[in-house]
């Protein structure tokens, strides 16, 4: 079984700050993590995924995640935000074998203030 | 279209009357998942169709829930006698089966669903 922690429910953050969303997961075998994102009245996509090789993987809209198996997290960070930027993050991971049912977090909340 | 698309995008029902909501994956995806979404809470995994295999239905919260896929293409997720802790938004997503996607999921944009 796989289960998936976002500690924070709601970060606010003014424009150009820095921000961590923070995920933990805990699985039993080797792992796939993903970030979604849900910009309001949107439906979810893909922001930035591992699976394997380097550990740290970014976004093309300055999003970076880095997989930490000792720490068994997937923390999300962007060094400078934008008001776009304002959505729901959802951490997800999935079993790196057999069938693929991603285990969602239950999101957290980014507002980003002018 | 290219995506995932779900319908209705909203359905306001009686308690106690029965539901369907339906999903049109994207083309070649072999895998097809549901999940709910409630008001302020993540995603719970409800069913997982995998091509021809007997599906994954783990997730269901009762009897009350059950879906349907037909090969590779549309599926229905029928309600029964809904109650209003159903209401939530109803979320479809597909994916290309494989190691190579690494279970990514193509989402559509819900079905929410309000029982009165």
């Amino acid at each position: 079984a796989q289960s998936v922690t976002q500690l924070d429910s709601q970060v606010p953050v003014f424009e150009e700050a820095p921000v961590e969303l923070r995920c933990n997961y805990s699985s039993s075998v080797s792992v796939y993590l993903f970030w979604y994102v849900q910009y309001p009245n949107q439906g979810l996509q893909l922001l930035l995924k591992y699976l394997s090789g380097s550990t740290l993987v970014e976004s093309i809209n300055g999003f970076e995640a880095e997989f930490n198996k000792s720490q068994t997290s997937f923390h999300l960070r962007k060094p400078s935000v934008h008001i776009s930027d304002t959505a729901e993050y959802f951490c997800a991971v999935s079993a790196g074998g057999g069938s693929y049912i991603p285990t969602f977090g239950r999101g957290t909340s980014l507002i980003v203030h002018p | 279209g290219a995506g995932v698309s779900q319908s209705p995008s909203n359905k306001v029902t009686e308690k106690g009357k029965d539901v369907e909501l339906r999903c049109d994956p994207i083309s070649g995806h072999t895998a097809l998942y549901w999940y709910r979404q409630r008001l302020g809470q993540g995603l719970e995994f409800l069913i997982y169709f995998q091509g021809n295999s007997a599906p994954d239905k783990s997730g269901l919260p009762s009897d009350r829930f059950s879906a349907e896929r037909t090969g590779e293409s549309v599926s229905t997720l029928t309600i029964q006698r809904t109650q209003q802790e159903d209401s939530a938004v109803y979320l479809c997503a597909s994916s290309p089966q494989g190691r190579g996607s690494g279970g990514e999921l193509f989402f559509g944009e819900g079905s929410r669903l309000t029982v009165l």
